[in-house]
């Protein structure tokens, strides 16, 4: 059974810093592409970043570009990302999911529950 | 940016109702365009993608058309367990954008 279980979220304040973690179980997790997908509190889905199965790509949105790194860590079947200059409009549960392909196919078959991020100060 | 536009924005139907949504591209995004169920409180779950093709697991009163602007997302016969929040993505070209969502109430 697949399973994405994400952790790292919490309370920070405006220009700070946190790391989410999701890992990854019940498939072969260096086969296939990964991203972050957050949800403002009563908003819709907005893609964040992603990273191919490999590591060697990445891919990030306009809005978090430059403040925000993914990556992965195979060897242990887990994804990262790091947030910095952390802003109110980060606010936002953020999914873990595991994409159909090794590239970015950015076809979401499996989704985590969740690490909700909040900054405020 | 391709942007992705769903309607309508909150559907009411009852239990047997037939439902669709549709949801437009900006730009015509071929068929690489999926559907994703959201429950409150629950990560999203892949239904469709590829425009019509059923993700493996999901029942077949779901069904995906359309193709370059125009998709729709037709249920065929509303169950209880479908009352949830649907939205498109578009996945032919960054930022992958999501339509924004539409909700399918109990009337």
């Amino acid at each position: 059974e697949v399973q994405l279980v994400e952790s790292g979220g919490g309370l920070v304040r405006p220009g700070g810093s946190l790391r989410l973690s999701c890992a990854g179980s019940g498939f072969t997790f260096m086969k296939y592409a990964m991203s972050w997908i957050r949800q403002a509190p009563g908003k819709g889905l907005e893609w964040v970043s992603g990273i191919t199965g490999s590591g060697a790509d990445t891919y990030y949105a306009d809005s978090v570009e430059g403040r925000f790194t993914i990556s992965r860590d195979n060897s242990k079947n887990t994804l990262y990302l790091q947030m910095n200059s952390l802003r109110a409009e980060d606010t936002a549960l953020y999914f873990c999911a595991k994409d159909s392909s090794s590239t970015m196919a950015v076809v979401f078959d499996y989704w985590g529950q969740g690490s909700l991020v909040t900054v405020s100060s | 940016d391709i942007q992705m536009t769903q309607s309508p924005s909150t559907l009411s139907a009852s239990v047997g109702d037939r439902v669709t949504i549709t949801c437009r591209a900006s730009q015509s995004v071929s068929t690489w365009l999926a559907w994703y169920q959201q429950k409150p409180g629950k990560a999203p779950k892949l239904l469709i993608y590829k425009a019509s093709t059923l993700q493996s697991g999901v029942p077949s009163r779901f069904s995906g058309s359309g193709s370059a602007t125009e998709f729709t997302l037709t249920i065929s016969s509303l169950q209880p367990d479908d009352f949830a929040t649907y939205y498109c993505q578009e996945y032919q070209s960054y930022p992958w954008p999501f339509g924004q969502g539409t909700k399918v109430e109990i009337k």
